[in-house]
């Protein structure tokens, strides 16, 4: 059954680093999304992506993010100066009909 | 202020039991309404989604809501022990494409 991949699993950064989480969605979904959850709290969106350009964007998706569908199949999520308050864990989401979302396994982001 | 509530629980049932998990949401401008499951330290997992008042059935899952109350909730019927997780429940506006979630409820089902 086809699923959403996501590396790395975990990811250990310093305070002010650029990192760059990576997805791989089902091959024929066109809708995809990064959702974050801190530890103990609730999902969270950040962004929608489709037809190559962001759908919508929160609160949360300040100018320190930006995301890219750099080639077919992969769909990334850049943070470019972390902050200790960016901990959490990142999902990617994929849809063939913006509606039915599957979620990959997510990255876990420690921040120090 | 587009919230989306549950009770934390946790919330407790004997195997074979009904399980009934609640969720109110603020924004009248809600349209699409969604059930996921959270295993501890996994990805959620989507059980159902609702448009339009009333039940909707999926196996041991029913949802129900009521627009008027801004309502929704999720009965699992004939527990099981792997039911056992934290349900979520998520809303999307009638514009846009954000998805707003829950706390979620754990739920105990106790063999």
């Amino acid at each position: 059954e086809p699923e959403v991949t996501q590396t790395p699993s975990h990811q250990v950064t310093q305070m002010g680093q650029e990192v760059i989480l990576r997805c791989v969605p089902i091959s024929n979904h066109l809708y995809f999304y990064w959702y974050r959850q801190i530890l103990g709290q609730k999902v969270e969106f950040l962004v929608s992506f489709y037809n190559n350009e962001i759908s919508e964007k929160s609160e949360i998706f300040d100018d320190q993010f930006s995301v890219e569908r750099p080639d077919g199949s992969n769909f990334t999520l850049k943070i470019r100066s972390t902050k200790l308050e960016d901990s959490a864990m990142y999902f990617c989401a994929s849809s063939d009909d913006w509606a039915t979302q599957y979620f990959g396994p997510g990255t876990r982001l420690l921040v120090l | 202020q587009k919230e989306v509530e549950q009770n934390s629980g946790p919330l407790s049932v004997p195997e074979g039991a009904i399980a009934s998990l609640n969720c109110t949401y603020s924004d009248r401008g809600s349209q699409s309404f969604f059930w996921y499951r959270q295993y501890s330290g996994k990805s959620p997992e989507l059980i159902m989604s609702i448009y339009s008042n009333g039940d909707k059935e999926d196996g041991r899952f029913t949802a129900q809501l009521n627009k008027a109350s801004q309502y929704v909730s999720l009965l699992i019927r004939d527990s099981q022990p792997s039911d056992s997780a934290t349900y979520l429940c998520a809303v999307k506006l009638n514009t846009g494409n954000q998805f707003y979630f829950g706390t979620g409820t754990s739920l105990t089902v106790i063999p």
